[in-house]
């Protein structure tokens, strides 16, 4: 069980480009959440999805970014238009059940964005 | 909301010392709680996983334990190692929903 996989690790983007995360949860979860850490600061919730599904998206911004979670293949954090706030490591877990049951999250290892 | 407070923020002992990070949560309808712990730019390791009907979890030098009704957890490491130096986190689970503290810095000194 390769773990949930993020890529890329780091990404670097010009102001005004768009940023494409990928994360592949464990094999068997079917529940995909996405936070994002600013330097020197602790993990902000952003986004939770189930396959095909936004179950909960009350911290992600409301302008530039989106998520999706597709039937077949990666979840997608896409950020359109970046700006050099969004510079940050953004991270995704995942998990088997709706409460994090008995297993808890899963973490991958994360894309670092930099915005030049 | 849930929001969830680690003191304190950083701590640097001598190697060989017991220590004790403090996390608190404000909604006890938790269902979990979870330590993890963070090496500089890396990701997130699961350290412990403690259910809401559980008091504590053990896991070689490290002991969580787990206070809904005062909304506390505490991860305790015995006998640190410079190993053990990166910033640990708590994070308290609710609906769907999993919230943060900031971490504790810790640095374990040879």
């Amino acid at each position: 069980n390769a773990g949930v996989m993020q890529n890329p690790r780091h990404l670097v983007r010009r102001r005004g480009q768009e940023a494409r995360l990928r994360c592949s949860p464990m094999k068997g979860h079917s529940h995909v959440y996405w936070y994002r850490q600013l330097p020197e600061e602790g993990l902000k919730f952003m986004v939770y999805l189930q396959k095909e599904n936004i179950i909960d998206e009350s911290g992600m911004p409301k302008e530039r970014f989106s998520a999706e979670f597709p039937k077949e293949g990666p979840s997608i954090l896409r950020i359109q238009q970046v700006v050099r706030g969004d510079s940050a490591a953004y991270f995704c877990a995942s998990s088997p059940t709706t409460t994090g049951g008995n297993y808890g999250y899963t973490f991958g290892s994360g894309t670092r964005l930099t915005v030049v | 909301k849930q929001e969830v407070t680690q003191i304190p923020a950083a701590l640097s002992v001598p190697e060989g010392e017991n220590l004790v990070l403090n996390c608190s949560f404000t909604d006890s309808a938790i269902y979990n709680l979870q330590w993890f712990r963070q090496d500089p730019g890396k990701g997130l390791t699961s350290l412990l996983l403690i259910q809401s009907s559980q008091r504590e979890q053990t896991s070689g030098r490290l002991n969580a334990s787990l206070d809904k009704s005062s909304g506390r957890s505490t991860l305790y490491i015995a006998a640190s190692q410079p190993g053990d130096s990166a910033t640990y986190l708590c994070a308290a689970y609710n609906n769907n929903d999993m919230r943060f503290g900031a971490g504790t810095r810790l640095t374990v000194k040879p």
